[in-house]
């Protein structure tokens, strides 16, 4: 039973455009809701997070949106470039043990020149 | 700083055999985990260690075991490898209570024959 739902599988974009990637939980004691990229054959790195106390969370071209009570959260990219093509992961935990965190499957993003 | 380190980045095994995978980070973290990153599923976690001497299962535990008899190291040892332990085998460590970011080591390529 996958506890965190992530879509799409794979995302295509064009340099300069807007990728979106979104998630859904169903454990409503998730208080901690991270996002990972990955670049082939290196270990996924922490781009973004947020808690649920807010809706919103933006750092550079990242941001994060928070929905709480539709259990949904999603990852926007603007200005996409292809330095961004990587695979990204939401993730959700209830706390900094990390031992019941849940990973989504991944999107694979390509952003096009 | 070195980060997290893993060894080996490859491996093959023949099934029933045993190994240990390395895992050393040098940022005196409190936190350490290993996790398991499969196709289309995201990565699981396998072992988590909340300090020196003390360990706990996650989500897919069996087959695996781990100690910590130091802060800085948390070996994975396979029992007797199966081929459903082919897989991606990643190292993460965390300052535990005072940061939520998990840092990732490069990764070990297990495949089991």
């Amino acid at each position: 039973q996958q506890q965190v739902k992530q879509s799409p599988q794979s995302l295509i974009v064009q340099k300069g455009g807007i990728s979106i990637i979104n998630c859904a939980y169903e454990n409503t004691a998730f208080d901690y809701f991270p996002w990972y990229q990955q670049f082939p054959g290196k270990g996924p790195a922490l781009l973004i997070a947020i808690r649920p106390d807010v809706s919103e969370k933006k750092e550079g071209r990242f941001t994060i949106s928070f929905n709480k009570s539709a259990k949904q959260f999603s990852l926007h990219i603007m200005d996409s470039q292809p330095g961004d093509s990587a695979t990204y992961f939401c993730a959700a935990s209830t706390r900094p043990l990390h031992n019941d965190m849940r990973f989504g499957a991944g999107t694979r993003l390509t952003v096009k020149p | 700083n070195a980060g997290v380190t893993q060894t080996p980045k490859f491996q093959v095994l023949k099934t029933g055999q045993s190994m240990t995978l390395q895992c050393a980070q040098d940022m005196n973290h409190e936190y350490m985990s290993w996790y398991r990153q499969d196709p289309g599923m995201g990565l699981r976690l396998i072992h988590y260690s909340v300090g020196a001497g003390i360990t706990d299962q996650g989500e897919v535990p069996n087959g695996y075991n781990v100690s910590r008899s130091t802060t800085e190291d948390f070996p994975l040892r396979l029992l007797s490898a199966a081929p459903s332990q082919t897989s991606v085998y990643f190292c993460a460590s965390s300052m535990g209570q005072a940061s939520y970011e998990q840092y990732f080591g490069p990764g070990t390529r297990l495949t089991v024959t």
